[in-house]
């Protein structure tokens, strides 16, 4: 039962422009969202995180929204910079404070000169 | 301040031998988190450890697999009595008391022939 989902493997942008990763969850319980960065070989290194109870959140060229009824969270990365080609994932976690991360399965951004 | 070290990165082992992980989370981090990523999968919660203490081990298959993290040294993910399909990149995080953002090390990646 994947609960956290990211249904696009891929994701290729022209450099400058806008780019935007969506991700879904299904369970209802999860109050806190966080964004990381993965490059091959390397852990994931955290972006951003927004809590259930703001609609946006913002640093520098990231933003995340979140909209709670449709359980749906993206973001955006504007403008879009070569070194941002990476595996992004998206995950959750319920009760604020020292919680088990569910992620997503990711999605793979390659952005092109 | 050094990040979450994880040793060793690479470490292959035969079907029925021991794979000893280890992990020394950051700096004043009390919290340490076991994920396991398998090909094209995202990450998967294993194990949650505070010092001397197993939070949460939900994730952790219910035979061959330990975890400890003592008063004194790394966290240590245990694997006894390898088998192919454990082989996976495993990821160690830490985090500072009432924390949702984690921080993970770059991982080891485990092979078993």
């Amino acid at each position: 039962d994947q609960q956290v989902k990211q249904n696009s493997p891929s994701l290729s942008v022209q450099e400058g422009r806008i780019s935007i990763l969506n991700c879904d969850y299904t369970n209802s319980m999860f109050d806190y969202f966080l964004w990381y960065k993965k490059y091959p070989a390397e852990g994931p290194t955290f972006l951003i995180s927004i809590s259930s109870i703001k609609d946006k959140n913002e640093d520098g060229r990231f933003t995340v929204f979140l909209n709670k009824s449709a359980k749906h969270l993206s973001l955006h990365i504007v403008p879009s910079q070569p070194g941002d080609s990476a595996v992004y994932f998206c995950a959750a976690s319920s009760n604020f404070g020292n919680e088990k991360l569910t992620f997503g399965t990711g999605t793979r951004l390659t952005i092109i000169p | 301040n050094a990040g979450v070290m994880q040793n060793p990165r690479h470490l292959v082992r035969r079907r029925g031998q021991e794979a000893r992980l280890r992990c020394s989370p950051m700096k004043g981090h009390s919290h340490v988190y076991w994920y396991r990523q398998l090909p094209e999968e995202g990450l998967k919660f294993m194990v949650y450890l505070q010092k001397e203490n197993i939070i949460d081990e939900s994730g952790m298959p219910k035979e061959r697999f330990s975890a400890e993290f003592p008063k004194e040294g790394p966290s240590i993910l245990r694997i006894q009595q390898v088998v192919r399909g454990d082989s996976a990149a495993y990821f160690c995080a830490s985090s500072p008391k009432r924390s949702n953002e984690q921080f993970f090390g770059p991982g080891t990646r485990l092979t078993v022939l």
